[in-house]
């Protein structure tokens, strides 16, 4: 069983690039979320989706769109790279009721903008 | 809004027990989750309190006052496989939008 699958593992960006981190889920989980985690400020927010078609912003939006064209694919775009945007991020998903609504990671995209 | 507050640091001998406080301010309450991400690795979930009172999972414990918008997590028997970051979180209404404290890094020494 895959379960949240992010890719890519490792990116380097120039600053004003753009890109696609790409997020997965297999497990039929209505709900997604990106993170970003930077050291000593825990997991942040940045947009999380209900269901396909609806997406709304979280903690930290600026600088990051996403879509859910489908219940299992939830990509974030960053659409001209900053260097504050240097950060691990984390996709997400879990299914509403189940046990405080566990939530179930992919592995993490390190992210340098340069 | 919500806010979650819990050390920054703790260390502990192997062997041991540790509890890690988590403080709350949340508009609703839906519980208080627990995580535990080693370095490298994505957060993985260790327990959930929807009520008051403890809950034991093996080794681990988690605790609940809402009265109080508190909870802690309890390490028993502490193992060098412990040293991680734990996080507590809070879900708002619905679930689908969880906020987590800024995580407490346990150091666990021989």
């Amino acid at each position: 069983n895959a379960g949240v699958t992010q890719t890519p593992k490792f990116q380097v960006l120039k600053t004003g690039q753009s890109m696609t981190l790409q997020c997965a889920q297999d497990m039929n989980h209505e709900y997604m979320s990106w993170y970003r985690q930077d050291p000593g400020m825990g997991l942040r927010l940045i947009h999380y989706s209900v269901g396909a078609g609806i997406t709304d912003q979280g903690e930290v939006p600026n600088g990051y769109n996403v879509s859910r064209s489908t219940t299992e694919d939830f990509p974030l775009r960053l659409l001209s790279a900053a260097p504050s945007q240097t950060s691990v991020y984390f996709c997400a998903s879990s299914s509403p009721g189940t046990n405080g609504n566990t939530i179930y990671f992919g592995e993490g995209s390190w992210l340098t903008v340069v | 809004g919500q806010s979650l507050e819990q050390p920054s640091e703790v260390t502990a001998v192997e062997g041991a027990i540790v509890q890690i406080n988590c403080t709350y301010q949340t508009s609703g309450f839906y519980g208080l989750s627990w995580y535990q991400q080693h370095d490298g690795g994505a957060p993985t979930f260790l327990s959930y309190n929807g009520l008051d009172g403890l809950e034991e999972t093996g080794r681990f414990s988690s605790f609940l006052s809402r009265s109080d918008s508190y909870g802690y997590l309890l390490l028993q028997e502490l193992q060098m496989k412990d040293s991680a970051s734990y996080f507590c979180a809070v879900p708002n209404t619905g679930g689908f939008k969880t906020i987590f404290g800024a995580g407490t890094r346990l150091f666990v020494k021989a």
